[in-house]
C-alpha cells in the first residue's frame, strides 16, 4: 500500500496567485513528520517545510504553508503569491516514529505561467 | 558554509559493472542517507550511516554496498550493474539520527548502457 500519495500529477498556477498540492499519507504510528521537498530540475532536494503529528498548529514558512487535517491524514502544500522560480517537482514525504527513512510520494510537477 | 556535495554528478556504466558514489555531508552533520531516484519517480530510501554503522536499510539488495568514514563522508557502492540501476542517487545528511530535516546534494546520475 502507498504510504504517501500524491494524485496530482501536474498542475499549472499563473504567478502572483495561490496554489494547492495535495498529499495524503498513510500511517498506523501516532507519531510522524510530514516534510515537503522543491525539486528543480539541477536535482538537489530543498527543504520546504516541517510538520510533527503532535503538532497543534499548521506550520508556516514565509510563502509555504501546510494544511494539516490529522483526521483525513491529509497534509496538503499552500504555495501564496507563486513566482516563476516556483516551477519545479514538488514531493511530499513522511517520517514514522523513531524511523530513519524519509518515504517519498511520486511527486506533483508545478509550473507556474507567466 | 559547504552544502553536501556529491560526485560524480554524472557517469556512465555498462551491465556487470560496479560503480562507486561519494558524498561528503554538510558541515556539522554526522548521519547521511541514501537515496535511489528513478526517473519519474520520488526517491526510495537505500540505507543510512550514522557512527560508521549501517543503521536501516531499504528494500534493496546486498549489490548494494556503502561506508561511512571517520570524517563522515560516505560512499555508496553497487555491484553488477543492471539497467535498472540507472536513477539519480541522491545523498542526504542530517544531524544524529533518526533524522529531523534532511539535507540533500544535487546527486549523481548513473546511466547503465
Amino acid at each position: 500500500a502507498q504510504k504517501i500519495t500524491q494524485t496530482q500529477p501536474g498542475m499549472f498556477v499563473q504567478e502572483k496567485e495561490a496554489v494547492t498540492l495535495d498529499c495524503t499519507y498513510d500511517t498506523s504510528d501516532p507519531s510522524y513528520g510530514l516534510f515537503w521537498y522543491k525539486q528543480p530540475s539541477s536535482g538537489e532536494m530543498i527543504f520546504l517545510i516541517y510538520q510533527g503529528s503532535y503538532d497543534q498548529q499548521n506550520a508556516t514558512e514565509g510563502r509555504y504553508s501546510l494544511n494539516f487535517q490529522k483526521a483525513r491524514k491529509s497534509a496538503n502544500l499552500v504555495i501564496s503569491a507563486s513566482q516563476l522560480g516556483d516551477s519545479a517537482m514538488y514531493f511530499c514525504a513522511m517520517r514514522e516514529g523513531h524511523g530513519q527513512n524519509f518515504v517519498f510520494g511520486p511527486g506533483t510537477r508545478l509550473s507556474v505561467l507567466p | 558554509d559547504a552544502g553536501v556535495t556529491q560526485s560524480p554528478t554524472h557517469l556512465i556504466k555498462t551491465r556487470g559493472q560496479q560503480v562507486t558514489l561519494r558524498c561528503s555531508p554538510k558541515s556539522g552533520h554526522d548521519t547521511v542517507s541514501w537515496y535511489q531516484q528513478a526517473l519519474g519517480q520520488g526517491p526510495q530510501f537505500i540505507f543510512q550511516y550514522y557512527e560508521e554503522e549501517e543503521r536501516q536499510r531499504g528494500n534493496f539488495p546486498d549489490r548494494f554496498s556503502g561506508h561511512q568514514f571517520p570524517n563522515y563522508s560516505s560512499e555508496l557502492n553497487v555491484n553488477a550493474l543492471w539497467l535498472g540501476d540507472s536513477a539519480l542517487y541522491l545523498c542526504a545528511s542530517s544531524y544524529r539520527a533518526p533524522p529531523g530535516e534532511l539535507f540533500f546534494g544535487e546527486g549523481s546520475r548513473l546511466t547503465v548502457l
